[in-house]
Order: structure tokens, then sequence, then C-alpha cells
């Protein structure tokens, strides 16, 4: 299994809903990560798990929150997000190369979630 | 710091002809190079990547890349494209491994459309 798994695929709330994106992998990938991509743009990165512990916060806003439950899984709970939030959220995984210095580490992207915030 | 540019955001270009996708990279320290395509409506897949060894990389799909350092280029060529290579192609970097965090910056991107 070499694929990342995103659902729902397209997401449309309101400015006061509560709603989570899931990812997952089966790849035994310790590194996970949640881009944001905007229309027309490069993918922008939010957030890195390794083995389960937040490793990089790019100053994301708290309305955004993620989750990393186990080794297979990342969560992006959202809350209170305003329009311009509305874009591609993708996930991503890799192997942990960084830490015992032995190579790059190539993510593996999912296919992404759409979010629309009305 | 690292950065990338992509120095064409749109190229057009007729079925089987050849095509060149141009990436300039600034880092201070070793870097890792890839390209990702990004088909319409879908997530990014990965067509190749340089990380040591020959500088001439090839990639699925026809495409190959070729690592300059004293240019501090990784250019992207495919010698015949087809209507299904009409995506948006990001060139990124990675720098040297125990950074923090081994961030992937990404190019602004170069959207690549076919014409029959």
């Amino acid at each position: 299994d070499t694929e990342v798994t995103q659902t729902p695929k397209h997401l449309v709330m309101g400015m006061t809903n509560k709603k989570s994106l899931k990812c997952e992998q089966h790849m035994g990938h310790r590194a996970m990560y949640w881009y944001k991509q905007k229309a027309k743009k490069p993918p922008e990165l939010m957030f890195v798990y390794s083995y389960e512990k937040l490793s990089i916060n790019e100053s994301v806003p708290s309305r955004f929150s993620p989750e990393c439950p186990n080794s297979s899984l990342l969560n992006l709970h959202l809350h209170a997000l305003q329009p311009e939030d509305s874009a591609l959220y993708l996930c991503a995984s890799s192997q942990t190369r960084w830490l015992l210095g032995t190579g790059a580490n190539v993510l593996t992207f999912g296919a992404g979630s759409r979010l629309t915030v009305l | 710091a690292q950065s990338v540019t992509q120095l064409d955001s749109q190229v057009p270009v007729f079925e089987e002809a050849p095509v060149e996708l141009r990436c300039n990279y600034s880092s201070s320290v070793s870097v890792y190079l890839f390209w990702y395509v990004q088909y319409p409506n879908q997530g990014l897949q990965l067509l190749l990547k340089y990380l040591s060894g020959s500088t001439l990389v090839k990639g699925i799909n026809g495409f190959e890349a070729e690592f300059n350092k004293s240019q501090t280029s990784f250019h992207l060529r495919k010698p015949s494209v087809h209507i299904s290579d009409t995506a948006e192609y990001f060139c990124a970097v990675s720098g040297e491994i125990k950074a923090a965090g081994n961030k992937l910056t990404f190019g602004g991107g170069t959207r690549v459309l076919v014409k029959p």
C-alpha cells in the first residue's frame, strides 16, 4: 500500500461549524504533514508530526487544530474558520531520515480535501 | 534559508513537441531536489528526485531533469509531450539532513498546457 488517503474529498462548512479532515497511510511512515494550497499557488506547510509528536507549527491560527492519534492517522480539526481559509488541504507522509541522517525524505501526498467556508 | 524560483508561470506547447521547465534554487547548505506534478483537482505526484550521484535524473512518464550545481538549477525536460501532460508542475527543495523538520520548499509552479 503506497497511498495516502484523505477524507472527505470535498467539505462545505459555515463559519460556526466544527468539522475534521482525516488522513491515513499504511506505509510505515513516521512523519506526517498538513499543507494548505490556495488556487494557482504552491502548497504551504502548516504542521509536521514526527513519531506522533508535533514538531513544526508554521504559525498557523488556532482555529486549525492538528491531531495525530497513532502512527497511521492524522486529523485536522476545524473550528470558527473564515472564508479565506477555503483551500485544498493536502496531507503527506514520509520516512524520518532527517532524524537518522541517512538520506532525504520523499513526501507522498494524498489527493487532498477541498474545503469551502461560507 | 532556501528558496526556489520557477522562471515560467505558464508554458503552452503543442502535442509531440519538447518542453523544458526551468527551476533555480538558492540554499546555503546541500540540497535535495524534486519535481512534483499536480493534475487538475488532484494531489501532488512525485515525478523525479535528485538526492545524490548522477546529475541526470530520469523520472516517470518520460520526464528527466538535470542537476547543475554551478548554476543552481534543476530544469525538467520531456522530448515529446502528450495531451495528458497538461498539469501544474512544482519544483521543490529540501535542505541538509538534520535541519529542523527537513522542510520542503516549493517554487511557484509552472502550468503546462498541451495543445493538439
